[in-house]
């Protein structure tokens, strides 16, 4: 069984501040992807990242997928408000049968 | 374009009551799945359908989850009898194709499932 762990579980910040959100695996996956997921609504896709080594940008959003392909980072720069929530790295193996890390809670305070 | 469809949003049983959600995915998804996702934990897989085939149900519990997936489109999950510990939010999701690697998946709100 192929398991993802995140870390930390849970981060509080404030405003401006920059976090990081670990997902680490001992298996090899063939794609990670990272979600956001808000209170009473389902997961959204924010990246999918599929070589080692990769970095994707999204405005303050930075991932990168390590080089054996077995963890993977989000760093969110000068965090807001809106970036509260659930965020959960997904590691895609054959079928796209996805597992799920635990998810890091993030609390960014105004 | 509309999103994945569920209902109901919430659910109260008794133990050992049944108790079934829906779900609609996006017109044209060729895959569905149901995920179970405890409070405080990521979702955990219970069943991938391919157009009305299974293609992987090895998470169900098999003694009292069900579901179906009826000409391809919509889909119930039914638990008969439900057991506390199936306290959760059920997730819906679609996605276009066959199950690639790294292809979007798009969820549902989910059924919160309080089981007393």
């Amino acid at each position: 069984t192929q398991l993802l762990e995140q870390s930390p579980q849970f981060l509080s910040i404030q405003e401006g501040e920059n976090l990081t959100v670990y997902c680490n695996s001992s298996s090899v996956f063939s794609s990670l992807q990272w979600y956001r997921q808000e209170p009473g609504e389902g997961p959204v896709l924010l990246v999918t990242v599929v070589t080692g080594g990769e970095v994707k940008k999204l405005k303050r959003l930075t991932f990168q997928f390590g080089d054996a392909r077995k963890d993977s980072s989000l760093h969110i720069t000068a965090a807001q408000p809106g970036d509260t929530g659930l965020y959960l790295c997904a590691g895609g193996a054959a079928g796209n049968k996805l597992t799920f890390g635990g998810g890091t809670r993030v609390l960014v305070k105004p | 374009e509309a999103g994945v469809a569920q209902s109901p949003r919430y659910k109260i049983i008794e133990k050992r009551q049944s108790v079934a959600f829906w779900c609609n995915p996006i017109s044209g998804h060729a895959t569905l799945y149901w995920y179970q996702q405890i409070l405080g934990q990521g979702p955990k897989l219970l069943i991938q359908f391919q157009n009305n085939g299974v293609v992987d149900d090895s998470q169900l519990p098999k003694d009292r989850f069900s579901a179906e997936r009826l000409k391809g489109v919509d889909s119930t999950l039914k638990i008969q009898p439900a057991k506390l510990e199936d306290s959760a939010v059920y997730l819906c999701a679609s996605s276009l194709g066959w199950g690639s690697f790294g292809e979007k998946l798009f969820f549902g709100s989910g059924t919160q499932l309080s089981v007393l």
